[in-house]
């Protein structure tokens, strides 16, 4: 199984909104509602965002969101901040014994 | 305070093995799932093995299979992954992860780098 498609980067001004796209098959993110974001400044241990495809941990802004349609699902991040800035991974569950990630977007604030 | 701390990360030659173990604290380890993920140099993340708050089901990666192996022992709080026959595309910080709900990655450790080089 290939990993799953995210564009390499994005960008945007403080205080606008982003949304990072995760594109699978119908085997991981259109077969399952097990789709999961994190959050990861380099140096640091990432961290879950969203998870099953809308839900966020508690301790998670609502500027937050989570979304699906069919093999595609996205994050999106309202209202961005500086601390904003980092790479963002997707991820999908893809069935027993598998789970799987993309391969990240680099988000900038301008 | 939830804490994950990877060690036993190094340089290694092609061919060789490494130990990797990660030490939890903060929360009942015995209860739950646990996975380590890995990030090679300048790529994405990828799911490398899953072994469940028994033990007794164990999943790998079809790029380590066969030549990785993960452990856990409840008493001690600890997860470990043997690492064998190491190649230079297992060169990767590999992160020791909690898994409160099997489809979701909740708790991190910083990670330890392994380098397979000669």
């Amino acid at each position: 199984q290939s990993a799953l498609t995210q564009p390499r980067s994005v960008s945007g001004s403080p205080g606008q909104s982003v949304t990072i796209s995760c594109t699978g098959t119908s085997s991981d993110v259109g077969g399952y509602k097990y789709v999961s974001w994190y959050q990861h400044h380099p140096g640091k241990a990432p961290k879950l965002m969203i998870y099953d495809v809308t839900k966020r941990p508690s301790g998670v802004p609502d500027r937050f969101s989570g979304s699906k349609s069919g093999n595609t699902a996205s994050l999106t991040i309202s209202g961005l901040q500086a601390d904003d800035e980092a790479d963002y991974y997707c991820c999908s569950f893809a069935g027993v014994s598998t789970w799987l990630f993309g391969g990240g977007t680099k988000l900038t604030v301008l | 305070e939830v804490q994950l701390v990877e060690s036993g990360g190094g340089l290694v030659q092609p061919g060789g093995s490494l130990r990797l173990s990660c030490a939890a604290s903060g929360f009942t380890f015995s209860s739950y799932e646990m996975s380590w993920v890995r990030q090679a140099p300048g790529k994405g993340l990828e799911w490398v093995s899953f072994i469940s708050n028994s033990g007794s089901i164990i999943y790998y990666a079809d790029s380590v299979k066969g030549r990785f192996t993960i452990s856990r022992d409840n008493a001690k709080s600890s997860l470990y992954l043997q690492l064998n026959s190491l190649r230079a595309e297992d060169t990767a910080v590999y992160y020791c992860v909690g898994q409160w709900l099997l489809q979701r990655f909740d708790q991190w450790g910083q990670g330890t780098l392994v380098t397979v080089s000669s």
